[in-house]
This record gives structure tokens, C-alpha cells and sequence, in this order.
């Protein structure tokens, strides 16, 4: 099946400071991907679509200028968290959908995430 | 947009059946999906229904009725493995694959 991949699977950084998250499609290539969030105890909530070559388009209540989006090719996507505070403290998980677009049973394939520890 | 529902939390006991529901509203029904998430992974793909009717896929199958907004999820011969959280998810026509809020499942021994 295709796989996701996402690094750094595990960061902590300082207050302040920015960090980026890659998400890549190792073996199929990806028009489009996604990025969620999950706090603990929850489910996953959409921050993001990220389309190759265009502006990512974000969900309401998340702010732009904070979650950095840039999908510059078919197999990769990373999403900068720019001055992280401990509120952004969170595990971020990427998947990827086919280039066909269509629903043919595993629609989307997720990345193992990246948690984020922001101190 | 969509509305969907699930249980919050379940338990049962290692080598019953237990049944997750999952209720959505939604227009232009693409699919339902549901998937497994153990504690600090990514969820994994496990059943996709997109016609009404049963899917069986080993010990898990997932059930789907379009007119009645409800699928279910049923487990067999439970495992302690199968503790996790069940997510289902739906996808609509022009809208973004949407998550219900998971249902945490507990198998005792």
C-alpha cells in the first residue's frame, strides 16, 4: 500500500522558536494533502488542504501566518509552527490522497505524526 | 457540513463481539470509512463502505445504511490488540474528509 511518511516523528522545542514538519508520499504521488491536529482524548481536527503548487486552504479558526503550509512537489508537504507557544503543544498528523482524487476504499493514507512539545 | 457521532467510550471482554455505531449528517455522501488508533500513532485504514450493506474483512466488518445516516463497526473474537480508539469518517462531494470524535475501546481480559 502507499506509505506516508512525517519527520521529525518527536520535537520539543522552546517557546518562541519555529518548527517544520515534513510529510511525504514515498511510492504514489499526491495532489493533495492534509494536515490534523490531536490533542489527547481527541479526535483528529483538520488544520489544513495542502495543494501542490497552490495556497493551502485552512479551516476556520486556524491562523495562516502561525501554521506555514508549502506543498512544493507531488511527494512533499511541510507545515512550519512559527513561534510555538505550549498551547501548540500537540500531535500533528499528515496524510495524503492519491493524484486520482477518487474514493477507491483507503482514500486517505496517514503519516505516524509528529509530536510536538512546546516548552 | 457534517455532524457526525460515535460513542465516547466502550468496554468489553477479550473473545466477545462488541458493535461500534457511528451516526453522520451529511449531502453528498462519498464513503465511510473507519479507522483504528492506538494511543500516539496514526490512525490505520480498516473498512470503507460507500453502498448500503455488510463489508466482512476478517474478524472486523462495517456495516452502512445511506438512509438512515448509520454505520457500525463490528469486532469479533476480541483481542487485548483491539484496545484503541475507533474512529469513523466521512467523506462528502466538495467537502473534506471529516472525523467523528472516536470511540475508546476496552478489552478486559
Amino acid at each position: 500500500g502507499a506509505v506516508v511518511s512525517q519527520h521529525p516523528s518527536r520535537v520539543i522545542c522552546k517557546s518562541g522558536t519555529s518548527v517544520k514538519i515534513e510529510c511525504r508520499s514515498l511510492d504514489f504521488q499526491a495532489t493533495t494533502m492534509f494536515w490534523y491536529r490531536q490533542f489527547p482524548k481527541q479526535s483528529l481536527m483538520l488544520m489544513a488542504t495542502s495543494n501542490e503548487g497552490s495556497k493551502a486552504t485552512y479551516e476556520q479558526g486556524v491562523e495562516k501566518d502561525k501554521f506555514l503550509i508549502n506543498h512544493a512537489s507531488l511527494t512533499l508537504s511541510t507545515l512550519t509552527v512559527t513561534s510555538a507557544h505550549p498551547e501548540d503543544s500537540s500531535f500533528y498528523i499528515c496524510s495524503a490522497r492519491l493524484a486520482s482524487g477518487r474514493a477507491v476504499g483507503n482514500e486517505q493514507f496517514f503519516g505516524p505524526g509528529t509530536r510536538l512539545t512546546v516548552l | 457540513g457534517q455532524n457526525i457521532d460515535q460513542p465516547t467510550e466502550m468496554t468489553a471482554t477479550e473473545g466477545a463481539i462488541v458493535q461500534i455505531n457511528c451516526t453522520y449528517q451529511t449531502s453528498g455522501f462519498n464513503g465511510l470509512f473507519w479507522y483504528q488508533q492506538h494511543a500516539g500513532e496514526a490512525p490505520t485504514f480498516l473498512s470503507y463502505n460507500v453502498l448500503d450493506g455488510l463489508e466482512e474483512k476478517g474478524r472486523f466488518s462495517s456495516f452502512l445504511s445511506r438512509s438512515k445516516g448509520y454505520s457500525y463497526l463490528l469486532l469479533k473474537e476480541l483481542q487485548m490488540k483491539d484496545s484503541a480508539s475507533y474512529l469513523c469518517a466521512v467523506s462528502a462531494y466538495g467537502q473534506n474528509f471529516v472525523f467523528g470524535p472516536g470511540t475508546r475501546l476496552s478489552v478486559l481480559p
